[in-house]
């Protein structure tokens, strides 16, 4: 079975510090990688996701991720924090041979700090 | 714009109650998911559906069932609910397509208290 662990419960950075959030999965094959964000009060919404092709994969808000075969990572970064990216933040991995599932990691909730 | 949205974002239930989680999608979207969130746990998957009539279990099913009657809704029900049920629950659709590659878009979630 896939699993997705996200290294990190609670990540605190300053407004204008970069943003690293990371994620591993365990497959033999690589699956298809998604971010996910959820702000307060607020149903998930897709960052970005890599299926194939280019491994650098740029999301909305100035996000992006590159997909490391070699390492079975997937972290998401941003150069420069702003306020409102305060938010929790799911990794998510999926594969047709697991029933087209999304497997979700426990969440990384991102504090930006003023 | 895309919409999933949920019948209540707070609701207040008793031990034993049987309880009804309403999802509607505007999207036309064949496939229809239901999780639960709980605080470091992620997101894990109860039912789907990739059809009107059609359900499929998902990781945690036990306690729940669901029914999908027309393509635009899909319900989730708890059939006698208790105090381990308690939780966040999101409602998701995605198209018709490549599922393992195609993006779920969520409802803002209902809250779940159970007494």
């Amino acid at each position: 079975a896939q699993s997705v662990t996200q290294l990190g419960s609670h990540v605190s950075v300053s407004e204008g510090a970069l943003v690293l959030l990371r994620c591993n999965y365990s497959s033999s094959v690589p699956p298809y990688l998604f971010w996910y964000v959820q702000y307060p009060n607020q149903g998930l919404q897709l960052l970005l996701k890599y299926t194939t092709g280019a491994t650098l994969v740029k999301g909305i808000n100035g996000f992006e991720a590159e997909f490391k075969k070699s390492e079975t990572s997937f972290h998401l970064t941003k150069p420069s924090a702003h306020m409102s990216d305060a938010a929790e933040y799911f990794c998510a991995v999926s594969r047709m041979e697991y029933g087209n599932k999304l497997v979700f990691g426990a969440g990384t909730i991102l504090r930006v700090k003023s | 714009d895309v919409k999933v949205t949920q019948s209540s974002r707070y609701l207040v239930k008793r031990t034993g109650e049987k309880v009804f989680l309403e999802c509607v999608q505007d999207m036309d979207h064949e496939n229809m998911f239901w999780y639960r969130q709980d605080p470091g746990l992620g997101l894990r998957l109860i039912y789907f559906s990739y059809d009107v009539k059609m359900k499929e279990k998902g990781d945690i099913p036990e306690g729940y069932s669901v029914s999908r009657e027309k393509k635009e809704r899909f319900s989730l029900i708890l059939e006698s609910a208790s105090t381990n049920q308690t939780s966040m629950y999101l409602c998701a659709s995605s198209p018709l397509g490549q599922p393992s590659t195609d993006t779920q878009y969520f409802g803002p979630g209902t809250r779940l208290t159970v007494l």
